[in-house]
């Protein structure tokens, strides 16, 4: 079976401070990958997804970055964290091609502070 | 108009009550519909998936489409204390290139024993 690890778990992070932030896929083979923002009143938002090593896209203009090194490796990153990066980050997997369903990871709670 | 719209709730029942949770959605080109439980503070879990209009069943839970209204719903029978959760619908297009699910803000429910 499948399983999708996030860590970690929670982050308290200054102001100004670097991200990095790291998803990884078990039991499967060329996933696609997601990263979703969930903020409160505000719902899930994709940030980034990837159909495949080194390639990207972002659905969201913002200073977070992503980075697939490997098959089943999808990272999260930012330079210089602001306050509104606060939030709870999901990573999710679902099978290549256009499968629909989408799994998600346990999250990361990030507080920009 | 927003693409998704969800009541926010919070809804709260008697256990074995019977809920109804209910989205409606303006794009027509949304063909794929889910339905995703969260307890707090964890990541969203699949429920239920479906892409044609009527009803599917699994267990407790019945997924409704109605394509030509553009409304979808989540039945739970026999509600339980362990159902309180927030849920979310997912809806996602059809065609190359589409990979982004759009979801509604989800609604809160309390099963009370």
């Amino acid at each position: 079976s499948q399983t999708i690890h996030q860590w970690p778990a929670t982050l308290v992070q200054p102001v100004g401070s670097p991200l990095s932030l790291e998803c990884t896929v078990e039991g499967t083979s060329n996933p696609n990958l997601y990263w979703y923002r969930q903020a409160a009143g505000r719902g899930l938002q994709l940030l980034f997804y990837s159909v495949g090593i080194g390639q990207i896209s972002s659905e969201v203009p913002q200073n977070l970055s992503a980075s697939r090194p490997q098959d089943r490796q999808f990272i999260l990153s930012s330079k210089k964290l602001l306050l509104s990066d606060s939030g709870f980050y999901l990573c999710a997997w679902s099978r290549g091609g256009l499968y629909n369903e989408q799994f998600f990871g346990p999250g990361t709670r990030l507080t920009v502070l | 108009q927003k693409e998704v719209e969800q009541d926010p709730g919070p809804l709260s029942v008697p256990e074995g009550a019977i809920v109804s949770l209910n989205c409606t959605y303006s794009n027509s080109a949304f063909q794929y519909f889910m339905w995703y439980r969260q307890y707090s503070r964890k990541g969203p879990e699949l429920l239920m998936y479906t892409y044609s209009s009527g009803n599917k069943e699994d267990g407790r839970f019945t997924a409704q489409v109605d394509k030509s209204s553009k409304y979808i719903s989540l039945f739970i029978r026999d509600s339980q204390p362990s159902d309180s959760a927030t849920y979310l619908c997912a809806m996602k297009s059809t065609g190359a290139g589409s990979y982004q699910l759009t979801f509604g803000k989800g609604t809160k429910l309390s099963v009370i024993p």
